[in-house]
C-alpha cells in the first residue's frame, strides 16, 4: 500500500464548478499535512496546510480526519487558473521528511 | 518569501558522464536541504536529506555512491549524478528548510530536468 494515495484523475470540470479531492495516508504517526499544487514541468508550491479543525483559504477548504487517516481539499468556484496537479503531502511520522502523493490532475474548462 | 534556486534548469548529457546540480537558498540559511526525483506521472520521491557540514542521509534504494551530495555551506547543496545512464533521466528538485527541527516549511527550487542520451 502506498504511503499516500490519491485518485490520479483527471478531473475535468467547467469553470465555476466545485470540485473535491480526497487523499488517504497510511502512517498514523504523521503529524503535518499539506496540499501542494504543481503545474506542468514546474516545482510544487504549497497551497495550504491542513489542520484537524479544518481550515479555509478563500475558495479552498481543507479537512483532516485523523481517525480515518483521510484528507480532503474542496475548491469552490473553479477558475481556469486552478488547472494543475494537486499533491497531498504528509510528513513521515513526525520529523521533517515529506511523503508526496502522486497527485490529482484538475482541468478547468470554459 | 524564501527563494531557492537551482542550476542548471535543464541538462542533456551523454551516457557515462557526470552531472552536477546546484541548489541555493538565496535569502535564508538552510540548515537542511532535501533532494527529490520525479519521474513522469509519478510522485516526488525523496532521495536524500543533507544537513550543513555533515554527510547526507539517503533513502532506501538510493545509491549514495551514484548520487553524491555535498552541503558545504548554509546556502548551497550540490547533487552529482555520477556515470549517468538513460534511466537516470528525471526531474530533480531540491528543497531547503531553515531548521532541521520538528517541522519547518520546505521551500522548493524550480527543478532540473536531466536527460541522459
Amino acid at each position: 500500500r502506498k504511503e499516500v494515495e490519491q485518485d490520479p484523475g483527471p478531473f475535468n470540470v467547467p469553470e465555476g464548478a466545485t470540485v473535491a479531492f480526497n487523499c488517504t495516508y497510511s502512517n498514523s504517526a504523521s503529524q503535518s499535512f499539506f496540499w501542494y499544487r504543481q503545474d506542468c514541468r514546474k516545482e510544487p508550491k504549497l497551497l495550504m496546510s491542513v489542520y484537524s479543525s479544518g481550515n479555509e483559504d478563500g475558495r479552498f477548504t481543507a479537512q483532516l480526519n485523523r481517525a480515518s487517516q483521510y484528507i480532503s481539499l474542496l475548491i469552490r468556484d473553479s477558475k481556469l487558473s486552478d488547472s494543475a496537479t494537486y499533491l497531498c503531502v504528509v510528513n513521515r511520522g513526525g520529523g521533517n521528511k515529506l511523503t508526496f502523493g502522486t497527485g490529482t490532475q484538475l482541468k478547468v474548462e470554459l | 518569501g524564501a527563494v531557492v534556486s537551482q542550476h542548471p534548469s535543464w541538462v542533456i548529457c551523454k551516457s557515462g558522464t557526470s552531472v552536477k546540480i546546484e541548489c541555493r537558498s538565496l535569502d535564508f540559511q538552510a540548515t537542511t536541504m532535501f533532494w527529490y526525483r520525479q519521474f513522469p506521472k509519478q510522485s516526488l520521491m525523496l532521495m536524500a536529506t543533507s544537513n550543513e557540514g555533515s554527510k547526507a542521509t539517503y533513502e532506501q534504494g538510493v545509491e549514495k555512491d551514484k548520487f553524491l551530495i555535498n552541503h558545504a555551506s548554509l546556502t548551497l547543496s550540490t547533487l552529482t549524478v555520477t556515470s549517468a545512464h538513460p534511466e537516470d533521466s528525471s526531474f530533480y528538485i531540491c528543497s531547503a528548510s531553515a531548521s532541521g527541527g520538528y517541522y519547518n516549511e520546505q521551500f522548493f527550487g524550480p527543478g532540473t530536468r536531466l536527460t541522459v542520451l
